[in-house]
């Protein structure tokens, strides 16, 4: 029962240096989503991925990139971090159709400081 | 576009008191609704959520939630709050219509004295 997981989940950078945060699903999910956390803020949506192939901007798009490499995967990138973009980042998936939307899972966060 | 208030941003109860958390959203039609709970370093669980029928939905750990269309909102509740329920607490919304963002509000902490 893996659900949704995350890799890394700690991690430090220096400012300018990249990193790929990665995200795996194995329920089959269509729809992923990447979220950052920071006291008060609540979550904020960074960018989404309807399905397999597709991606959207969130509330929270400038610095990041995002590639949805297939339907299970879905990684975030920061080109160039800055101290900014220190948080806690959640992935999440859920199932998505005409419908409307499931309730969405969540991984175990990754933890990221950038000095 | 949708977006979700919490109002409160902490709240403190003593153990075995009733809760209320509120929550509001704004969107064109009825969304779907959802709370989740987080505890200290942990991912978000889910509480419980609504999408059509009964106004009133029940959830885990004796949770339960009423959706009121005419004050847009989807408030939690609790008629006897145990200490390990402290924790934030999120409401989210997601559009029912071809839209697939969740949108969070900013959560509720909860604190529960013993």
């Amino acid at each position: 029962n893996a659900g949704v997981t995350q890799t890394p989940k700690f991690q430090v950078l220096k400012t300018g240096q990249s990193m790929t945060l990665q995200c795996a699903q194995d329920m089959n999910h269509n729809s992923m989503y990447w979220y950052r956390q920071d006291p008060g803020m609540g979550l904020r949506l960074i960018y989404y991925s309807a399905s397999e192939g597709t991606t959207d901007k969130g509330e929270v798009p400038n610095g990041y990139n995002v590639s949805r490499l297939n339907k299970r995967e879905f990684s975030l990138r920061l080109e160039s971090a800055a101290p900014s973009q220190t948080s806690v980042y959640f992935c999440a998936s859920s199932e998505a159709g005409w419908w409307g939307n499931t309730e969405a899972f969540f991984g175990q966060g990754t933890r990221l400081t950038v000095v | 576009a949708q977006s979700v208030t919490q109002p409160d941003i902490h709240i403190t109860v003593s153990e075995g008191a009733s809760l209320e958390l509120r929550c509001n959203y704004s969107y064109g039609a009825t969304p779907y609704l959802f709370w989740y709970v987080q505890s200290p370093g942990q991912g978000l669980q889910l509480l419980l959520k609504y999408f059509s029928g009964d106004t009133l939905v029940q959830g885990i750990k004796g949770f339960e939630a009423e959706f009121k269309r005419s004050q847009s909102s989807f408030n939690l509740r609790k008629p006897s709050v145990h200490w390990s329920d402290a924790a934030e607490y999120f409401c989210a919304v997601v559009g029912t219509s071809g839209t697939y963002k969740y949108i969070f509000g900013t959560g509720t902490r909860l604190k529960v004295l013993a």
